[in-house]
């Protein structure tokens, strides 16, 4: 079964350190892979996307993503981070069904916190 | 100004109660989906359509129902609301999946079953 798996529930990291937020995936066929940022009230907003092409994807704020085929993982990073990427970050992956429609899965998220 | 609009963004019923959560956008897309938020669970998927009369269950469709007689709107129905379908719920749209376009998410409904 298709499944994403974000292994750490919360991440702490100093302001102006790198970041990594993990995330593994178990799919069959080529992955679609996806970031998003929630931040509080709000609903969750594109980051980044990896579909084919470079491992290493840039997106939005700075971040970027290392697509790793044999490990399965697709981890979000940022050279140095702000207070204010202080936010709930989820990775998703798209499914196709036998159907021929499309479904996400949805990694259970990882809180990022930025000490100041 | 594009977006996702859902409506109501906070309810709170009694279970029994039909309730319908609508989701509206204005960015002409294709594929529509329904999501709920629970700590622990992340997000899953409730519905979701392709286009317009063509809706499939998503990872948690139990006691939930949809409808897309038109691209622009997707709600989402619960015909006998129960304590365990309170959540946060959101709607959400793309331009197509084939494409690989990303989601573009509403702000959420918070819905309470007592």
């Amino acid at each position: 079964a298709q499944s994403v798996a974000q292994p750490e529930d919360q991440v702490n990291v100093a302001e102006g350190n790198p970041l990594t937020v993990k995330c593994t995936y178990s799919v069959s066929g080529n992955p679609y892979l996806f970031w998003y940022v929630q931040y509080p009230n709000r609903g969750l907003q594109f980051l980044l996307k990896y579909i084919t092409g470079d491992n290493l994807v840039k997106g939005s704020y700075g971040f970027e993503a290392e697509f790793n085929k044999s490990q399965t993982s697709f981890h979000l990073k940022k050279p140095s981070a702000l207070v204010s990427d202080s936010a709930l970050y989820f990775c998703a992956v798209r499914d196709r069904r036998t159907s021929g429609t499309y479904k996400y899965i949805f990694g259970t998220g990882t809180r990022l916190k930025v000490l100041a | 100004e594009a977006q996702v609009t859902q409506n109501p963004r906070y309810l709170i019923t009694v279970t029994g109660k039909k309730l319908t959560v609508t989701c509206s956008q204005n960015m002409n897309h294709e594929y529509m989906s329904w999501y709920r938020q629970d700590p622990g669970l992340g997000l899953r998927q409730i519905y979701y359509s392709m286009n317009v009369e063509v809706t499939d269950k998503g990872d948690v469709p139990e006691g939930y129902k949809v409808s897309r007689k038109e691209k622009r709107n997707f709600p989402l129905i619960l015909e006998s609301p129960s304590p365990n379908q309170t959540s946060l719920y959101f709607c959400a749209s793309s331009a197509a999946p084939g494409w690989d376009q990303p989601q573009h998410f509403g702000d959420g409904t918070r819905l309470s079953i007592l």
